[in-house]
């Protein structure tokens, strides 16, 4: 069985430019989560989206936006880079298991913005 | 609000011996999760906890809940450089499928000396 895949894994970026970080949930998985991961703020989640809708978001300014599409696929999307926003951006496929929530973490994009 | 606390945060430790890292969090939840990070890595699910005096045991490490005590331990027997990693828990505030909120601790960062 397919675990989680994000792509891409590396990503370098200048300030002011935008980028899209894609997820792909194993295979029947309804969520998607997404987290910024930085040596400073350590781990931070920015959303999750459940069945194409967002149901969650986290302290985030609204650079950071998300979809999710009928495949369960996932987007994620920072405009206007920020020298700030170079971290790990790990995605998380979800499914409940009658009782808890079984999350499985893809293996992050790294962004570099310069 | 909502916070879980672990403690320490950064331990170093030498081969053989053994520890405990604690995972205090502040409201109700009978559902406790323990990952796994190795440096610039995804992270890796460890164990589930779902009930109050769960205990859970792969190898060297056990983890343990208390709920009445809103506390889960994660004790490592005779340590090995393998082990060296940093170690999250996250608790589960979500009551079913379509209401998921997972609250994480901010690591701890586990160096096992040879």
């Amino acid at each position: 069985k397919a675990g989680v895949t994000q792509t891409p894994r590396y990503l370098i970026k200048t300030r002011g430019q935008q980028v899209t970080l894609s997820c792909s949930p194993i295979s029947g998985h309804r969520s998607v989560s997404w987290y910024q991961q930085t040596p400073g703020q350590g781990l931070q989640f920015l959303f999750e989206y459940f069945s194409e809708t967002q149901r969650n978001k986290g302290n985030f300014p609204g650079r950071f936006s998300g979809r999710q599409f009928s495949n369960s696929r996932s987007e994620m999307n920072v405009s206007t880079l920020e020298l700030g926003d170079s971290a790990l951006y790990l995605c998380a496929s979800r499914r409940w298991r009658g009782g808890y929530n079984e999350q499985f973490f893809g293996p992050g994009t790294r962004l570099t913005v310069l | 609000e909502l916070k879980v606390e672990q403690n320490p945060l950064f331990l170093s430790m030498q081969e053989g011996k053994n520890y405990t890292i604690y995972c205090n969090y502040s409201t109700t939840s009978d559902r406790l999760y323990w990952y796994r990070q190795d440096p610039g890595k995804s992270l890796e699910s460890l164990f589930v906890l779902l009930s109050n005096g769960a205990v859970k045991q792969e190898g060297r490490l056990m983890a343990s809940l208390d709920t009445k005590a809103r506390l889960s331990t994660l004790h490592i027997t005779a340590a090995v450089h393998d082990l060296s990693a940093t170690y999250f828990c996250a608790v589960d505030m979500g009551l079913m499928d379509s209401n998921y909120q997972l609250i994480w601790g901010a690591g701890t960062k586990l160096i096992i000396k040879p």
